[in-house]
């Protein structure tokens, strides 16, 4: 079975500019997050999606960052424009919906801002 | 933030059983105790987790206190591949999938 599929794996782009990230979740998860992790740091909620709806969105920097879930499955992140602080990893996860479950993560896409 | 604290780092020589504490000492009734850890330029892999009881799976041992203040885990025959960051997570199972919130965790090298 297929984990958490995450693209690109790594990018390098100029300040100012737009990046996106994708990512494909286990088939079957509802349950979807984006975390970003800053070098030595753990990593930290940006969003969460049950199904195509975001449910805790409170940490995502509205003014710059986006996120889509169409159809409930595939999500894409987005940085419009990026700054240098926003050099990091960004992790995507998904679960199934319930009470305990485990969270299964991506590779993750390495974002250098520059 | 994080509910947990742990060591930022520790060794541990290959073979030999590694023992990674957790302090969670104001958990409530209703969270369990999870355990990821990170491999370099890897996503976080989950381990185990627990509420009260120990859990044993093929990974790895999970001792929880019997006031649940703190934990162990213990990987029983650490290997070089068992270097990685581990975090110790608190998470409420109140309902729906709450997020894992986690810490800095620890730093375990595995020493040949």
């Amino acid at each position: 079975e297929a984990g958490v599929v995450q693209s690109p794996r790594y990018k390098i782009i100029e300040k100012k500019q737009p990046v996106a990230f994708w990512c494909n979740p286990i088939s079957g998860h509802n349950t979807l997050y984006w975390y970003r992790q800053n070098l030595g740091q753990g990593p930290e909620l940006l969003i969460r999606y049950e199904n195509e709806e975001a449910v805790d969105d409170s940490q995502l920097p509205k003014d710059r960052f986006s996120a889509e879930r169409l159809k409930g499955v595939d999500s894409t992140l987005k940085i419009q424009p990026a700054e240098l602080g926003d050099s990091a990893v960004y992790l995507c996860a998904s679960s199934l919906t319930g009470v305990v479950t485990e969270a299964f993560f991506g590779q993750g896409t390495r974002l250098t801002v520059v | 933030d994080a509910k947990t604290t742990q060591p930022p780092s520790m060794d541990c020589a290959e073979g030999r059983a590694a023992n990674l504490p957790c302090n969670h000492s104001t958990i409530s009734g209703n969270e369990y105790v999870y355990w990821y850890r990170q491999i370099h330029s890897q996503g976080p892999q989950y381990i185990i987790h627990g509420l009260k009881n120990n859990e044993t799976n093929e990974m790895a041992s999970l001792i929880i206190t019997e006031d649940r203040k703190s934990s162990t885990l213990i990987l029983p025959h650490a290997t070089l591949r068992d270097t990685a960051v581990y975090y110790c997570i608190v998470r409420a199972i109140n309902s729906g999938n709450t997020p894992l919130v986690f810490g800095k965790g620890t730093r375990l090298s595995v020493i040949a």
